[in-house]
């Protein structure tokens, strides 16, 4: 079982402002970083995924980085809107099993 | 293209009771996994399969059985239902290869009273 955490785990902001999220994993055996969204009453959504070290993803106002050597990616939001609260789920996949933080819950207040 | 369906999406259970979650996948993909997300705690994973005929356990396996008798099909069993299963369920399945993502079921919500 792998150790994969995620900080901080709530957080709160004004519709505008910009924020970011971390998720620590352990880098031996690295395969790839999954980053999902997750909506109430939804299912996890695939936001991002990361395969090499230094890798930058852009999604709209959503951007996530990579850094494998020292095991931690962050996720960007810019600019903040209401419709961005959700979940954050990151998951480390190695070999063929994804081990799952317990996710960065965000409320963009109006 | 339905993606990946479970069934059922919700179930009240009695303690001892047995239940069977049925999950589905038409992208062919060959691996598919059972999660229980509580709160507190993310997806932690039950049981997988990395193909038809095959099942392994993940994390919390106990309690739970599984099938993979078609590649499309994984089923998880409670043969035995007990209060601290009461979770939130999902599924998923994957094509292999590092930039192939995961794809969720819209979960099954059991509560066993």
């Amino acid at each position: 079982i792998l150790n994969v955490e995620q900080s901080p785990q709530s957080l709160h902001v004004q519709e505008g402002d910009s924020t970011n999220f971390t998720c620590s994993f352990p880098s031996s055996n690295f395969y790839a970083l999954h980053w999902y969204r997750w909506e109430t009453a939804k299912s996890p959504e695939a936001l991002f995924v990361m395969t090499l070290n230094g890798d930058e993803k852009k999604k709209g106002r959503i951007s996530a980085t990579l850094n494998t050597k020292e095991g931690y990616s962050y996720l960007y939001i810019k600019g903040s809107q209401p419709e961005d609260s959700a979940t954050y789920l990151c998951a480390l996949l190695t070999g063929n099993q994804f081990y799952f933080g317990t996710g960065t819950s965000l409320t963009v207040i109006p | 293209n339905a993606g990946v369906t479970q069934t059922p999406k919700f179930r009240v259970l009695k303690t001892g009771q047995s239940m069977t979650l049925l999950c589905a996948q038409d992208m062919n993909h060959e691996y598919m996994y059972w999660y229980r997300q509580d709160p507190g705690m993310g997806l932690r994973l039950i049981h997988y399969s990395v193909g038809e005929g095959t099942t392994a356990k993940g994390e919390v396996p106990d309690g739970y059985n599984v099938s993979r008798l078609k590649k499309q099909n994984f089923l998880l069993g409670l043969e035995s239902a007990a209060p601290s299963q009461t979770s939130v369920y999902f599924c998923a399945s994957w094509r292999e290869g590092a930039k192939n993502i995961q794809y969720f079921g819209a979960g099954t919500r059991l509560s066993v009273l």
